[in-house]
């Protein structure tokens, strides 16, 4: 069985500054990725970013960064210079096996 | 390229109705997952389609969910009989055959079971 575990139900963040989305993860797996996926009031599941468990590098895409700690089986999301387009839910997704299963989502609110 | 299409996008039924959804993948993508999203909760795989066959099924509550992949292409949902708990949208979501890329996910079906 794998899970996804994710603690902050609600986050807010004031417009400009950086906040970090927690998330664990469990599996048996040793060959998995793990992504993050934002999804705004319009529903569209949109992916962010992606990381491999194999590589120890932590994955970015401009404003957006992981901690991927392998052992603690942590992959925490950081936003950067957080702009007003970054409110959304954000699911951590882990894809382990034949499975892709995601966690319970983190309410992100951007304040102007 | 052509993104995941749902259709429809909303329904309301009355509990006991049948209710399908439909899904086309994007062109080429072998996996094909359906989702059940309840308000205020994260996505629950229901069914994992690797072209025609079933990869993962053991959350569908088979007493009442049915789904096919006719083709390895589109597929369907099928609730019959639906009940209250039934209500959330229904997401389909599509993947090249390796599991380490990325999921493309269309903008889900909203049920209403009253």
């Amino acid at each position: 069985a794998q899970t996804v575990t994710q603690s902050q139900p609600e986050m807010s963040v004031q417009e400009a500054e950086t906040v970090t989305l927690s998330c664990t993860y469990d599996t048996s797996e040793s060959d998995y990725y793990l992504f993050w996926y934002k999804q705004p009031p319009s529903r569209q599941m949109i992916l962010v970013i992606r990381q491999e468990a194999y590589k120890q590098q932590n994955a970015t895409e401009n404003r957006f960064s992981v901690n991927f700690q392998k052992a603690a089986k942590s992959f925490s999301l950081k936003i950067s210079d957080s702009q007003l387009g970054d409110a959304a839910m954000y699911f951590c997704a882990l894809a382990s096996g034949s499975r892709l299963t995601f966690g319970e989502g983190t309410q992100l609110t951007v304040n102007p | 390229e052509a993104g995941v299409a749902q259709s429809p996008r909303y329904k309301i039924i009355e509990k006991r109705q049948s209710v399908a959804f439909w899904c086309n993948p994007i062109s080429g993508h072998a996996t094909l997952y359906w989702y059940q999203q309840i308000l205020g909760q994260g996505p629950k795989l229901l069914i994992q389609f690797q072209n025609n066959g079933v990869v993962d099924d053991s959350q569908l509550p088979k007493d009442r969910f049915s789904a096919e992949r006719l083709k390895g292409v589109d597929s369907t949902l099928k609730i019959q009989p639906a009940k209250l708990e039934d209500s959330a949208v229904y997401l389909c979501a599509s993947s090249p055959w390796d599991r380490g890329s990325k999921a493309f996910f269309g903008q889900g079906t909203r049920l209403t079971v009253v």
